[in-house]
């Protein structure tokens, strides 16, 4: 079935530091990639839907100078987490569609801890 | 009104229960319609899609009716590995195809 692998897993930074999250989908061509952030004991919120070789769009309320997303390839997109500050820390999660009736796959998360 | 409504329970019911999850959605427009699973600290994963002539796999059935908006999973048999949080998710077309999660309703099944 469709995979997508998200990098890293886990990272603890520093406030104030950057970090780079990578989703790719090994086996399928993505041309959309969404990206969530889930806090503790909350339901998934959609932060941007990232398009193929062009910008992405942001939810309302979303920084989008603060969550830098780049897609420059049907198999990789990326978000980076910039100035990352302790409100940051959370679980992000990206997904591919695989085609609207088969669901969509996410990737196995990572877990921002800004410290 | 949220885009998409769950009851967030938790549910606790024993083993062998059937038990049954509902979801509202607010836009007429949406075009498909997933539930999902999540365990804790993992990322969800597809359960199941729904149709609107409804589906069945294995112990779970899902249903969609379109008019009054609303989509349910019902389980049969639980188990204590059902234990989990079901998510229901709406896929809408605002120009591009966008999933919207409901809250997710937590199901603890006991021995």
């Amino acid at each position: 079935g469709a995979v997508v692998s998200q990098h890293p897993s886990w990272v603890i930074c520093k406030s104030g530091t950057s970090v780079k999250i990578e989703c790719r989908s090994l086996d399928f061509q993505a041309t959309t990639m969404f990206w969530y952030r889930q806090f503790p004991k909350q339901s998934l919120m959609l932060m941007a839907t990232s398009n193929e070789g062009s910008k992405a769009t942001y939810e309302q309320g979303v920084e989008k100078d603060k969550f830098l997303i780049n897609h420059a390839s049907l198999t990789l997109s990326t978000l980076t987490v910039t100035s990352a500050h302790p409100e940051d820390s959370s679980f992000y999660i990206c997904s591919a569609g695989t085609g609207a009736n088969y669901g969509y796959t996410f990737g196995s998360g990572t877990r921002l801890t800004v410290v | 009104r949220k885009e998409v409504e769950q009851d967030p329970g938790p549910f606790n019911v024993p083993e062998g229960a059937t038990v049954a999850f509902n979801c509202t959605y607010s836009n007429s427009a949406s075009q498909s319609f997933f539930w999902y699973r999540q365990d804790c600290r993992k990322e969800p994963k597809l359960l199941m899609s729904v149709y609107s002539s409804g589906n069945e796999d294995g112990r779970f059935t899902a249903q969609l009716n379109r008019a009054s908006q609303y989509i349910s999973l019902l389980i049969r048999d639980s188990k204590l590995s059902d234990s989990a949080t079901y998510l229901c998710v709406v896929v809408m077309n605002t120009g591009f195809q966008k999933l919207v999660f409901g809250t997710g309703t937590r199901l603890l099944v006991s021995p």
